[in-house]
C-alpha cells in the first residue's frame, strides 16, 4: 500500500509569515503533486514534479513555491502568507509505470490570520 | 469544475440500495480516476480508467472517451460508502496532471 505522509496536519499561521508544508512518501514514486481544496472549486493543482529536482508549475502556482530535493521529499513554501492562502492542502504521488495512480496524503489545513 | 462536471451534486441512498454517478468532460479525456474523500477526509483512490470497465466489489466504474463521460455505479450501498466521490481526467496531450470535478456528496442512510 502506497504511503503518503504530510506534516503538519494542522497549522495556524499569520499574515506575511513563511509557510511550508511537507510531504514525505515512501513508494519511490517519481511524480509528486500539491493540491488545495476549497469549497466551490474543487481540487486544484498548484504544483508537481517529475523527479527529484524538478518542479513545475500547475494551474494556480501564484504565491507558492516548491522544492523536490529528493525522490521521497516535496515541499510546498509560502513566502509570504495570505489570507487567501487558508486551505486544505494535499499532496500526492504517483508513478507512471504503474499507471499513474495517484495516492493522497491526510491533508494539511492551513489557516492564515 | 466547467470542465468535468460531476452530477448529482448530492445524493441520499438507503442502505441496500444502488445508485449511479456521473462525470461529463468537455475535454478530450485520456484516462479517468475516481476518488472517495471520507468524512475524515481522506482521498482514497477507487479506480483508475482508460476507456472500458473496471469492477471493484459492489463498484463498477466506465469510461467512454468517445461520448466524453464516466459513471461510477455503486450497488447494494452501504453507510462506509458515504463520503464525497470525486473523478479527475488526464487531458489529452497533458500528461501527468488531473482535472477535478467538484464532487458528489453521498449520504448512506439505516
Amino acid at each position: 500500500e502506497a504511503a503518503v505522509t504530510q506534516s503538519p496536519r494542522n497549522k495556524v499561521a499569520v499574515t506575511g509569515g513563511k509557510v511550508t508544508l511537507s510531504c514525505n512518501q515512501t513508494n519511490n514514486h517519481n511524480n509528486m503533486y500539491w493540491y488545495r481544496q476549497d469549497t466551490g472549486h474543487g481540487l486544484r493543482l498548484i504544483h508537481y514534479s517529475y523527479g527529484a529536482g524538478s518542479t513545475e508549475k500547475g494551474d494556480i502556482p501564484d504565491g507558492y513555491k516548491a522544492s523536490r530535493p529528493s525522490q521521497e521529499n516535496f515541499s510546498l513554501i509560502l513566502e509570504l502568507a495570505t489570507p487567501s492562502q487558508t486551505s486544505v492542502y494535499f499532496c500526492a504521488s504517483g508513478d507512471r509505470g504503474s499507471a499513474e495512480t495517484l495516492y493522497f496524503g491526510s491533508g494539511t489545513r492551513l489557516t492564515v490570520l | 469544475g466547467d470542465k468535468v462536471k460531476q452530477s448529482p451534486s448530492a445524493l441520499s441512498l438507503q442502505e441496500g440500495t444502488n445508485s449511479a454517478l456521473r462525470c461529463n468532460f468537455s475535454i478530450a479525456a485520456t484516462t479517468v480516476q475516481w476518488f472517495l474523500q471520507n468524512p475524515r477526509g481522506s482521498l482514497i483512490n477507487l479506480f483508475y480508467l482508460v476507456p472500458g470497465t473496471k469492477e471493484n466489489g459492489r463498484l463498477k466504474s466506465t469510461f467512454n472517451s468517445k461520448e466524453s463521460y464516466s459513471t461510477l455505479h455503486i450497488r447494494d450501498a452501504q453507510l462506509e460508502d458515504s463520503g464525497t466521490y470525486f473523478c479527475a481526467a488526464e487531458a489529452a496531450g497533458n500528461t501527468r496532471k488531473l482535472i477535478f470535478g467538484l464532487g458528489t456528496t453521498l449520504q448512506v442512510q439505516p
